[in-house]
């Protein structure tokens, strides 16, 4: 059973296009987070919920739009994409108080 | 100043060598300190925490140092399969977790 499981895992789209990437964890954490994998392989936080409240939004343009419906999920929805879109994203999960991260496979995202 | 600064590498070290990486972290208020390993096009995974007093697991060994704030991984032994890139991750607060860029390791017969 995958812990961390997040689609699509790849993703090509135009220029200006809408796109969603959801994930899910089966772990009974209660917090989730998205990070970001750019192309030199930089991997940086976009958001953070924590039993579904928004708990980290780092300066992220207002084009992407996390959502949390319940503890166990967290999408991803992004508006207008652009080439500088392009990268790997990836979900995590952790106990609040652990700070271990557990991540899915990740979503690679190229904007054409 | 970045939060996590790493070597990016690549060290290219032979089997059975010894390598060590070092990370260096900005903010002293700095609780939780972890070494994760990221093979290449796979998700990040967590290869140890990285405690006050210093931890081993098997052929790795993490340090911290608080006073000069910088972490270190040592692998004694290197295989083929530790080929990586091993990423300094470092809990800045309040849920907030940074990733170094990575230091790349390759290990040749």
């Amino acid at each position: 059973d995958t812990a961390v499981s997040q689609t699509p895992k790849y993703l090509v789209t135009q220029m200006g296009n809408d796109k969603s990437i959801k994930c899910e964890q089966n772990l009974g954490h209660d917090t989730m987070y998205w990070y970001k994998q750019d192309s030199k392989k930089f991997l940086k936080i976009m958001f953070s919920y924590n039993n579904k409240e928004l708990i980290i939004n780092e300066t992220v343009p207002n084009r992407f739009s996390p959502k949390s419906p319940d503890k166990a999920h967290l999408n991803l929805h992004i508006n207008s994409l652009e080439l500088g879109d392009s990268a790997v994203y990836f979900c995590a999960s952790s106990h609040t108080s652990a700070n271990v991260l557990t991540f899915g496979a990740g979503s690679r995202l190229t904007v054409l | 100043r970045k939060e996590v600064e790493q070597d990016p590498g690549p060290f290219n070290v032979p089997e059975g060598a010894t390598v060590a990486f070092n990370c260096t972290y900005s903010n002293s208020a700095s609780q939780s300190f972890f070494w994760y390993r990221q093979d290449c096009r796979k998700e990040p995974k967590l290869l140890m925490s990285v405690y006050s007093s210093g931890n081993e697991d098997g052929r790795f060994t993490a340090q911290l140092n608080r006073a000069s704030q910088y972490i270190s991984l040592l692998i004694r032994d290197s295989k083929l399969s530790d080929s990586a890139t091993y990423l300094c991750v470092v809990n800045i607060g309040f849920q907030k977790l940074v990733f170094g860029t990575g230091t790349r390791l390759l290990v040749s017969p």
